[in-house]
């Protein structure tokens, strides 16, 4: 149980173009999920909050109208990174909240290139 | 803004050699998480631990809480390549549904 899936794995863009990114729990509902960047040989880095139905929370820097998170569903959130550029180029890693422990299950993650 | 600190932040060692990675707080933890990332995959769950001084084991794997709930430590005996990876401990502080993650253990274990 507990599984959560990342679509797409990975993705090259040319810079100015949009990219979304989409997490689902595959076997159980989820109302808080949750959006990380990680750097190479890095811990993860929280970007925001997805709650189900209403609007994420943004963590401090993290600019909420260049990452757009939506959760319109119990089992799905999406992150669309709004005009790309070669510096947003990261690992992007989902999460999806599950059990009385806040223990987080997370997406295998997806590899986005900025070119 | 709690800080969870870990150490070390890298570690290299010979198979069948032991091993401690630590995760400290100044606050105390509701519940803790140990986490194994392998590259390009995102992190998996290896234990939660709750209550203070509890001591869990997953095959050669030792998790350990500290008794005032604000450390843990994670041993591994007979390490081999196969445990290789990033190791996350992760934090959660009262009723806050987020997870503070300490800064990653990257562990090689050569053959």
């Amino acid at each position: 149980g507990a599984v959560v899936s990342q679509h797409p794995s990975r993705v090259i863009c040319k810079s100015g173009t949009s990219v979304k990114i989409e997490c689902r729990s595959l076997d159980f509902q989820a109302t808080t999920m949750f959006w990380y960047r990680q750097f190479p040989k890095k811990s993860l880095m929280l970007m925001a909050t997805s709650n189900e139905g209403s609007k994420a929370t943004y963590e401090q820097g993290v600019e909420k109208d260049k990452f757009l998170i939506n959760h319109a569903s119990l089992t799905l959130s999406t992150l669309t990174v709004t005009s790309a550029h070669p510096e947003d180029s990261s690992f992007y890693i989902c999460s999806a909240r599950q059990g009385i422990y806040n223990e987080q299950f997370f997406g295998p993650g997806t590899r986005l290139t900025v070119l | 803004t709690q800080l969870l600190e870990q150490s070390p932040q890298f570690l290299s060692i010979q198979e069948g050699e032991n091993l401690t990675v630590y995760c400290n707080s100044s606050s105390v933890f509701s519940s803790l998480q140990w986490y194994r990332q392998e590259p390009g995959e995102g992190p998996v769950l290896l234990v939660t631990v709750v209550t203070g001084g509890e001591v869990k084991k997953l095959k050669r794997l030792t998790f350990q809480f500290g008794d005032a709930r604000k450390d843990s430590s994670l041993h591994i005996t007979a390490a081999q390549p196969g445990d290789t990876g990033l190791y996350l401990c992760a934090g959660a502080y009262g009723s806050a549904r987020q997870l503070t993650f300490g800064s990653g253990t990257q562990l090689t274990v050569l053959p």
